[in-house]
């Protein structure tokens, strides 16, 4: 069974860094044809894409947030870490972690995790 | 920046078609992904590749993508589908979502 969890800290200044780290299980981090990826929501708002990590450790990141966003991954420890500096209100969001799969020409996200709600205020 | 638009909010009466879409330039061109999320749930994944149903989403659920606009189309909707509806393509390494629509079954 595949599942992703999300853990890191619930209430976050501004200004300070968000660290979240993915938990996967049921899958490698060294399978070629997966990927994690880490999106976020506003409450009440769309999805946006943050940043992704494939098996040979090639990352993207959203150009919007490319000086404020890192990703990493620990394939031993089954764990992808995401960073994301200088938090701001707007930052409030959900943070989902996702699994990515590319069974064809495309990758497409096929496992979701429940999600951490991190709310940036003082 | 890529973008993709959906109309906010769909209405739709039990038992009828419901339908979605989502546009963009030369949206054809690209594979398209639908997600379904309930309120205080995660996304599902229920269209990848245009129009193919992963395991375990009913057949009542089909897509189609073509020209500027890809389509969600709901055959028989019933009251569990009532839901927000994402798009979502690739911009070269990117990914992308639409704004998402509201469906409410009346």
């Amino acid at each position: 069974q595949v599942t992703l969890k999300e853990s890191g800290p619930v209430l976050v200044k501004p200004t300070e860094t968000l660290t979240l780290t993915c938990s996967v299980s049921g899958f490698s981090l060294s399978n070629a044809a997966l990927g994690v990826s880490w999106i976020r929501q506003p409450p009440g708002k769309a999805l946006e894409w943050l940043a992704h990590i494939f098996s040979n450790d090639e990352k993207s990141y959203n150009t919007s947030l490319r000086r404020r966003v890192t990703v990493s991954k620990d394939t031993s420890k089954r764990q992808v870490v995401l960073t994301l500096t200088n938090m701001d209100p707007v930052d409030t969001a959900t943070y989902f972690c996702v699994r990515m799969w590319q069974p064809d020409v495309t990758w497409y996200f096929d496992h979701w995790g429940r999600g951490t709600l991190v709310t940036v205020s003082s | 920046s890529y973008e993709m638009t959906q109309p906010p909010s769909v209405s739709v009466s039990p038992g009828q078609t419901a339908t979605i879409t989502c546009s963009g330039d030369k949206l054809g061109h690209k594979y398209l992904s639908w997600f379904q999320q309930k309120p205080g749930q995660s996304p599902v994944l229920v269209i990848f590749q245009d129009a193919r149903r992963p395991s375990g989403i009913p057949e009542r659920f089909s897509a189609s993508n073509s020209g500027n606009t890809a389509t969600l189309t709901i055959t028989g909707t019933e009251a569990m589908d009532e839901a927000d509806y994402y798009c979502q393509a690739w911009d070269t390494s990117t990914a992308i979502f639409g704004g998402g629509t509201r469906l409410t079954v009346l």
